[in-house]
């Protein structure tokens, strides 16, 4: 089955440094993985994907991911975190149901002043 | 605007009842889905619908019941069957291209009193 996994339930990072939200895959065949965001009691917004091509992915929001076949990986990145950057991440890989998605349990980030 | 509505916002239920959850969407997408998130479980998918008039189960389906009838919009009846119903139901939809990412409406939630 189609799975990815968050292992860390919450990230801190103080405003201006770099942050990093881990996400790790477990699939069989090519990968297509996508980042959400979500804020208090909203949907989910889009931010990323990977489908093929470059192993760097740009985003909305100045977020990127670094898609790393050897490690399995798609790690969601900024250079420079701001304080409305803090709220609940997910990473997503299509699963084999249609085009539905398998999410990780989410992460939540919080940056502080 | 184009996007995905949701309605109620907040719904309360009584024990024994069944409630119905609308999602619109006027993207002219062909695919929708509902998801039910719970803190620290992420995502997990319910129903999805490819086509009109038809739909598949997801990973819980039990206790929960769809129709597609027109493609804008996916309702999802959460029955007295469902032991557990309290959560924040999200409906997406996709669009034609395995490679189009999901959008995701505001959400639903349902609390049983």
């Amino acid at each position: 089955a189609q799975s990815v996994a968050q292992p860390e339930d919450q990230v801190n990072v103080a405003e201006g440094n770099p942050l990093t939200v881990k996400c790790t895959y477990s699939v069989s065949g090519n990968p297509y993985l996508f980042w959400y965001v979500q804020y208090p009691n909203r949907g989910l917004q889009f931010l990323l994907k990977y489908i093929t091509g470059d192993n760097l992915v740009k985003g909305s929001y100045g977020f990127e991911a670094e898609f790393n076949k050897s490690q399995t990986s798609f790690h969601l990145k900024k250079p420079s975190a701001l304080v409305s950057d803090s709220a609940l991440y997910f990473c997503a890989v299509r699963a084999n149901s249609g085009y539905a998605l398998n999410f990780g349990k989410g992460t939540s980030l919080l940056v502080t002043p | 605007d184009g996007g995905i509505t949701q309605s109620p916002k907040y719904l309360f239920r009584k024990e024994g009842q069944n409630v119905t959850l609308s999602c619109e969407q006027n993207l002219n997408h062909d695919a929708m889905y509902w998801y039910r998130q719970d803190p620290g479980q992420g995502l997990r998918l319910i129903y999805y619908s490819q086509i009109v008039n038809d739909f598949q189960k997801g990973d819980i389906a039990e206790g929960y019941s769809v129709s597609r009838e027109k493609k804008e919009s996916f309702p999802l009846t959460v029955t007295s069957a469902q032991k557990n119903p309290t959560a924040f139901y999200l409906c997406a939809s996709h669009g034609t291209s395995s490679y189009n990412e999901q959008f995701f409406g505001p959400g639903t939630r349902l609390t049983v009193l």
